[in-house]
């Protein structure tokens, strides 16, 4: 089955500074990669996903990329504020619709002002 | 918020208890999920209901017993817990098909004594 491996389990940037964090996994068919984050005493919070069949994605300071050669996808968030700091997931899913999201081990990120 | 919501947030019962955890989405979609977040693991998917029929059992003893009586509610019903599966529990919701994207709720914190 799919294994996702997270790196760092923690990071801490100053403010205003980029942060990355990055994800491999195992399964050649996964086509989803959705990254969520998760602020204390919430559930996770989906702020952005790729598919197979793109290289990179942006959204306003954040950004996604993959490289299936690799098996690998790393999320960019720049000009980093306060707000950002949160644990951050990604996931991998083969299922068609994408229902059975595989989870890396978290990200804690914190920005320090 | 995003628009599934679970009660209560807070559970403690015993070993011998009886509970139920509820979740309700209200964002028109037709999948619905349970997921486990335990310390220092990765999410873990328990079960998927689509159009209220499971279609996805992740090896789940059987302590614990799911039910999706339509679309928009799920329920986990709890009986003779161990403390090892206290955590945090997780309702999502999706499109059944044609749709990737997983929503979640807040979660119940669940603690066996």
């Amino acid at each position: 089955g799919e294994n996702v491996e997270q790196h760092p389990s923690t990071l801490s940037v100053q403010e205003g500074d980029s942060a990355v964090i990055k994800c491999t996994y195992s399964d050649s068919a996964s086509n989803y990669f959705p990254w969520y984050k998760q602020e204390l005493g919430k559930g996770p919070q989906l702020i952005i996903d790729i598919r197979s069949n793109v290289g990179e994605k942006k959204d306003q300071r954040i950004a996604v990329t993959l490289n299936k050669t690799a098996k690998h996808f790393s999320l960019h968030i720049t000009e980093t504020q306060p707000e950002d700091s949160a644990v951050y997931f990604c996931a991998a899913s083969a299922a068609e619709g994408a229902q059975k999201l595989v989870f890396g081990q978290g990200t804690r990120l914190t920005i320090n002002p | 918020e995003t628009g599934v919501t679970q009660t209560p947030r807070h559970l403690v019962m015993g070993m011998t208890n009886k509970k139920s955890l509820k979740c309700e989405q209200h964002l028109g979609h037709n999948a619905m999920y349970w997921y486990k977040q335990s310390a220092k693991k990765p999410l873990e998917l328990m079960f998927v209901y689509n159009f209220k029929e499971q279609t996805e059992n992740n090896s789940v003893p059987s302590r614990f017993s799911p039910e999706c009586p339509n679309s928009s509610h799920l329920f986990l019903h709890l009986h003779t817990l161990q403390p090892e599966d206290s955590a945090l529990y997780l309702c999502a919701s999706s499109q059944a098909t044609g749709g990737y994207e997983q929503y979640f709720g807040p979660g119940t914190r669940l603690t066996v004594t």
